[in-house]
C-alpha cells in the first residue's frame, strides 16, 4: 500500500535554531517528491520538489534531500524564524497516476 | 493571477442542511482536485476532474456527496444532507497537469471551514 510517514508529529525550537523533519515513504513506482508548508487557516503551499535523480534542492533557508534507495526525505531548516511556524507536509506521487499521497504533516512551532 | 479561489471561507450549518462549495480554479489549468483536511486523518482526495470530465471519485465518502465541474472556471462540492462528521476544511486545487508529472503549478485555495452543528 502506498503511504507517506512523517516524523515528528510535532515539534518546538527557538528562534535562530535549525531542525530538521523526516518523511518516509513507500510509494511505488516513485516518480516525485513535495515538501508543502501550510500556514494555519491558509492552503498548503509548495517549497519543493524532486524528481528520482535529484537528491538536494533547496528554496533560501529551506533544503530538502531524497534518498530514493532508502525510500526517505528530510526537510532542513536554517535559522528558524516566528514566520516559519506552520504544519510541514511531505506529499509523494507514483507514475501513471494523477493522484498525491499526503503525510499527515509535522507541526513546527518556533518561540522566540 | 488571483490563483484558486474558494467561497465560502467560512460555513456552519445545521446538521440535515444541503451546502455548496465552491471553487474557481486558476485560468488555463485543466486539473481540479477536491480535498477535505481533518486533523485526525490529514488531507484527503475526494474527487478530481481533468477537462471538467469526473475522472476519480473513489474518495467521496457517501452519497451525500456529489461534485460537479460545469465548465472550466468553475465546480461545486455539494453535501446533503450534511452530518456533524462532515465537519472539516475543504480545499480545493489545480494544475496545468496531473500529479504524476510534477507540480507545474499545483496551487491550493485557502479552503473553506465546515462546521456542522
Amino acid at each position: 500500500k502506498n503511504q507517506v510517514e512523517q516524523s515528528p508529529q510535532s515539534l518546538i525550537i527557538l528562534e535562530g535554531k535549525n531542525c530538521t523533519l523526516q518523511c518516509n515513504y513507500t510509494v511505488s513506482p516513485f516518480s516525485n517528491l513535495r515538501w508543502y508548508k501550510q500556514d494555519t487557516g491558509r492552503g498548503p503551499v509548495s517549497l519543493t520538489i524532486m524528481t528520482f535523480s535529484e537528491n538536494t534542492k533547496s528554496n533560501g533557508r529551506y533544503t530538502a534531500t531524497l534518498d530514493a534507495d532508502t525510500k526517505q526525505s528530510s526537510l532542513h531548516i536554517t535559522a528558524s524564524q516566528l514566520s516559519d511556524s506552520a504544519s510541514y507536509i511531505c506529499v509523494v506521487s507514483a507514475v501513471g497516476t494523477d493522484k498525491l499521497i499526503f503525510g499527515t504533516g509535522t507541526r513546527l512551532q518556533v518561540f522566540p | 493571477d488571483a490563483g484558486v479561489i474558494q467561497s465560502p471561507r467560512h460555513e456552519v450549518t445545521e446538521m440535515g442542511q444541503e451546502v455548496t462549495l465552491r471553487c474557481k480554479p486558476i485560468s488555463g489549468h485543466d486539473y481540479l482536485f477536491w480535498y477535505r483536511q481533518t486533523m485526525m486523518r490529514g488531507l484527503e482526495l475526494l474527487i478530481y476532474f481533468n477537462n471538467n470530465v469526473p475522472i476519480d471519485d473513489s474518495g467521496m465518502p457517501e452519497d451525500r456527496f456529489s461534485a460537479k465541474m460545469p465548465n472550466a472556471s468553475f465546480s461545486t462540492l455539494k453535501i446533503q444532507p450534511s452530518e456533524p462528521r462532515d465537519s472539516a476544511v475543504y480545499f480545493c486545487a489545480s494544475s496545468l497537469r496531473g500529479g504524476a508529472d510534477g507540480a507545474y503549478g499545483y496551487t491550493f485555495g485557502s479552503g473553506t471551514r465546515l462546521t456542522v452543528v
